[in-house]
């Protein structure tokens, strides 16, 4: 079974600087999909970036991107210019199918932002 | 508006007394699941959908049922709920384009049983 860990319950940054995020993953496939999801105290699930395990190139949106390691399974998620706005719970997700059906999520890493 | 909705969105209940939380997604979805969040353990699959009376478990069955007769309705029941079914819930709709799969989730359902 596909497993997701990741390893930071709590992570904090000051405002304008930068932050990463861990995640790994385990998996046999070589065919899969990545996710970063941002869960603010709203509790609503907000996809921030994807990766497709295909891709070489790393994925960006906007301020945030990620540092995708096939080999070494891993996927962190990188903030920049950190906002109070970035503050939630950050969770890192696995799909194999792409339907996108089925996801295997991380525990989450909490992120505050200090201003 | 393309949106999931669920409902109700907080539910206290006692231990044994079944109950239902519906799902609905207006996006004509093939996909849709059903999560639960626990502290520490983030996000775990209950069941899942692939169409209309088509529907398998995911990670953590055990105490659900769910039933798609619509493809727009996917509801979670629990027949007799204890307390550590007590958990922040979500259901999630998804469909498969030329550019991959994009998911939508629902506000989600705090629970708490007694």
């Amino acid at each position: 079974a596909q497993t997701v860990t990741q390893s930071q319950p709590e992570m904090s940054v000051q405002e304008a600087e930068t932050v990463t995020l861990s995640c790994t993953y385990d998996t046999s496939e070589s065919d899969y999909y990545l996710f970063w999801y941002k869960q603010p105290p709203s509790r609503q699930m907000i996809l921030v970036i994807r990766q497709e395990a295909y891709k070489q190139q790393n994925a960006t949106e906007n301020r945030f991107s990620v540092n995708f390691q096939k080999a070494a399974k891993s996927f962190s998620l990188k903030i920049s210019d950190s906002q109070l706005g970035d503050a939630a719970m950050y969770f890192c997700a696995y799909s194999r199918e792409t339907s996108g059906s089925r996801l295997t999520f991380g525990e989450g890493t909490q992120l505050t932002v200090n201003p | 508006e393309a949106q999931v909705t669920q409902n109700p969105r907080y539910l206290i209940t006692v231990t044994g007394k079944k109950l239902t939380v519906t799902c609905s997604q207006n996006m004509n979805h093939e996909y849709m699941s059903w999560y639960r969040q626990d502290p520490g353990l983030g996000l775990r699959q209950i069941y899942y959908s692939m169409n209309v009376e088509v529907t398998d478990k995911g990670d953590v069955p055990e105490g659900y049922k769910v039933s798609r007769k619509e493809k727009r309705n996917f509801p979670l029941i629990l027949e007799s709920p204890s307390p550590n079914q007590t958990s922040l819930y979500f259901c999630a709709s998804s469909y498969q384009g030329l550019a991959g799969f994009t998911q939508y989730f629902g506000p989600g359902t705090r629970l708490t049983v007694l």
